[in-house]
């Protein structure tokens, strides 16, 4: 069945260093691919997405590549924040039925910014 | 109020209580779910409704029952649980008008079964 893979956290980074949070996914056809955020004591907010093969979702400084050859949507920032700290999720959606989508999340990655 | 919310935000319960949880929408979606969220476990579908019919049931035990009595709504009733069932549940709903159906969650319920 399908799954999304993400790199094991947390993830302890200085103030304005890179980011990255690999994510790989095996899916049959061509899903959408999101990357959610979940900040301490509160729900997921949908970070950005991607719908097709190099699409490139942005938002918040943060970017991910729909890779189809290699099947990954990497997470990077350039200069992260201490704002920044949170849970990260890959997912990829499986189409339903009655027009709905079945998401498929990763384990999630803990970011820790420090300053 | 917009988006997702949901009622209460934390809630504890005994074993034999029965106590629901509510969601509402105000994005004028047509689709909602049930989502559970244990610790160091990944994110678990467990309910979907779509124009306010279940569509996907993810072998969930019967103490919980969702209802949907309406597009905006959708109600988690608890009944008889077991401290395993304590974790963060989660609503989120989406469009379905075509597009990428992507969704929007609610801040989740953080249940505690003592």
């Amino acid at each position: 069945g399908d799954s999304v893979t993400q790199m094991e956290g947390p993830v302890t980074l200085s103030e304005e260093a890179c980011l990255t949070i690999n994510c790989t996914y095996t899916a049959t056809g061509y899903p959408s691919l999101f990357w959610y955020v979940q900040y301490p004591g509160e729900g997921l907010q949908l970070l950005l997405k991607a719908t097709k093969a190099d699409d490139k979702g942005s938002n918040k400084g943060f970017e991910a590549t729909y890779r189809k050859e290699t099947t990954s949507f990497h997470l990077e920032k350039g200069s992260v924040q201490v704002s920044d700290s949170a849970v990260y999720f890959c997912a990829l959606i499986a189409y339903g039925s009655g027009n709905t989508g079945k998401l498929i999340f990763g384990q999630g990655t803990t970011l820790q910014v420090k300053p | 109020e917009t988006g997702v919310t949901q009622t209460p935000r934390h809630l504890v319960m005994g074993m034999t209580n029965k106590k629901s949880l509510k969601c509402e929408q105000h994005l004028g979606h047509n689709a909602m779910y049930w989502y559970k969220q244990s610790a160091k476990k990944p994110l678990e579908l467990m309910f979907v409704y779509s124009l306010e019919e279940r569509v996907e049931n993810n072998s969930v035990p019967s103490r919980f029952s969702p209802e949907c009595p309406n597009s905006s709504h959708l109600f988690l009733h608890l009944h008889t649980l077991q401290p395993e069932d304590s974790a963060l549940y989660l609503c989120a709903s989406s469009g379905g008008q075509g597009g990428v159906y992507e969704q929007y969650f609610g801040p989740g319920t953080r249940l505690t079964v003592t």
